[in-house]
């Protein structure tokens, strides 16, 4: 089955900074990269996809890059704001649904942006 | 549009108990699946379903555990005999169809005394 890696498992930064998190997958069938940001006592929130025919996809201060050959992807946040101090989770699937298999998640990034 | 409803979100029970989580999905929404996440890791997943179908259940442990869909009402998932290391959050997530994104609940976090 797939198995996702993420790293670091906690991200420091100084407000306004960017922040970089990374996940490899082991399954190159996956084709679709989602990424949730989970607040304190909260559930999981989508912020971000991207599916296996686009490289890279932006929304404002958010963009995700995906590198197929490598099995590769990233979360890019520029200008960081303490909102953004959350766990955030990669995932990856066969499907842009999660399918049958559901989605296989990283262990998570805990992002503290420093004041 | 309410979003996907978990009860309780809290639940304590003790060791021998049965414990029964539920989810309402997002309206129009007609495929459920649940996860769990353990204190300091992902979230793992437990089962996909669609209304009065389980179409994956390769998560789930093969005793205890049980979810279903009905066609009225929300989906449950029931874990019977409870033991200390099924203390965990529990979330679910629906999808409008087959393709498209999971939005998630809030969770259920329970707790095995």
């Amino acid at each position: 089955g797939e198995n996702v890696e993420q790293h670091p498992s906690t991200l420091s930064v100084q407000e306004g900074d960017s922040a970089v998190i990374k996940c490899t997958y082991s399954d190159s069938a996956s084709n679709y990269f989602p990424w949730y940001k989970q607040e304190l006592g909260k559930g999981p929130q989508l912020i971000i996809d991207i599916r296996s025919n686009v490289g890279e996809k932006k929304d404002q201060r958010i963009a995700v890059t995906l590198n197929k050959t490598a099995k590769h992807f990233s979360l890019h946040i520029t200008e960081t704001q303490p909102e953004d101090s959350a766990v955030y989770f990669c995932a990856a699937s066969m499907d842009s649904g999660g399918g049958a298999d559901g989605l296989t998640f990283g262990k998570g990034t805990h992002l503290i942006i420093q004041p | 549009n309410a979003g996907v409803m978990q009860n309780p979100r809290h639940l304590v029970r003790r060791r021998g108990q049965e414990a029964r989580l539920r989810c309402s999905p997002m309206k129009g929404h007609s495929h459920v699946y649940w996860y769990r996440q353990l204190p300091e890791e992902g979230l793992k997943f437990m089962v996909y379903l669609q209304k009065e179908n389980i179409i994956d259940e390769s998560g789930m442990p093969k005793e205890r555990f049980s979810a279903e869909f009905p066609k009225e009402g929300p989906s449950i998932l029931r874990i019977q005999q409870v033991v200390r290391g099924d203390s965990a959050a529990y979330f679910c997530a629906s999808s409008r169809k087959y393709t498209d994104t999971q939005y998630f609940g809030p969770g259920t976090r329970l707790t095995v005394l």
